[in-house]
């Protein structure tokens, strides 16, 4: 069956370019999650919805990122005016409900250059 | 804050040798606590987890146990295999004092794990 996929896979961006990044879930998840790691480390949280409701967003690091997901099926997350700093995978992770197994996908490598 | 500790890495076994992969966390409430595991190339997938206090996760040999009086969660196999080489990841999910959570993952930063035959 399908797991959770995200493009693109690998992404350069040119500072200050504006990046975003899409996640499609599995079918039926009502809980999607945005996590970012750095080289090395382990994820840290960005933020969560629940179907269409963005309910904590309290991981965005600055006012550049963005996440949203209308439908309640597909997100994005988009960050304006990258930064080196931002260079990072960006990881999406989906569940049932919460707060029910997560199912990560393979995440997107952004290079900021 | 909730925070995870993992020993430092990376760790380097022969196979079949005995692993261990410490783990202690910090929380404000009643965590549920995971081991994820992300093998080369592929994404992170859960490995085991514990939602109280002496419970024991075990999944392909790997066990871990749930001691709220050490706050720890590490991570043990009695015998390593090649296709165990991965990076491993401690993570806990907390629970207010009302009991519930949305399932925020807190993770440690990463243990990597190297077998050779």
């Amino acid at each position: 069956g399908a797991g959770v996929s995200q493009s693109p896979r690998y992404k350069v961006a040119k500072r200050g370019q504006d990046v975003a990044l899409r996640c499609d879930p599995i079918s039926g998840h009502v809980s999607l999650f945005w996590y970012q790691q750095a080289l090395g480390q382990g994820p840290e949280f960005l933020t969560y919805f629940q179907n269409e409701a963005q309910l904590d967003k309290s991981g965005l690091p600055s006012d550049r990122f963005f996440a949203e997901r209308p439908e309640g099926s597909v997100s994005t997350l988009k960050i304006q005016r990258t930064q080196q700093e931002d260079s990072a995978v960006y990881l999406c992770a989906s569940s049932l409900g919460s707060p029910l197994e997560q199912f990560f996908g393979p995440g997107t490598r952004l290079t900021v250059l | 804050g909730d925070s995870v500790t993992q020993m430092e890495g990376p760790v380097t076994l022969s196979e079949e040798a005995f692993l261990t992969i410490n783990c202690t966390y910090t929380a404000t409430g009643y965590p549920s606590l995971f081991w994820y595991v992300q093998y080369p190339g592929e994404g992170l997938q859960l490995l085991l987890k514990a939602t109280k206090a002496d419970d024991k996760g075990s999944n392909k040999g790997f066990e871990a146990t749930y001691r709220k009086e050490t706050t720890s969660f590490h991570l043990e196999k009695g015998s390593v295999q090649v296709s165990d080489s991965a990076v491993y990841f401690c993570a806990l999910s907390d629970r207010g004092a009302g009991g519930t959570s949305y399932g925020k993952l807190t993770f440690g930063q990463g243990t990597i794990l190297t077998v050779h035959p």
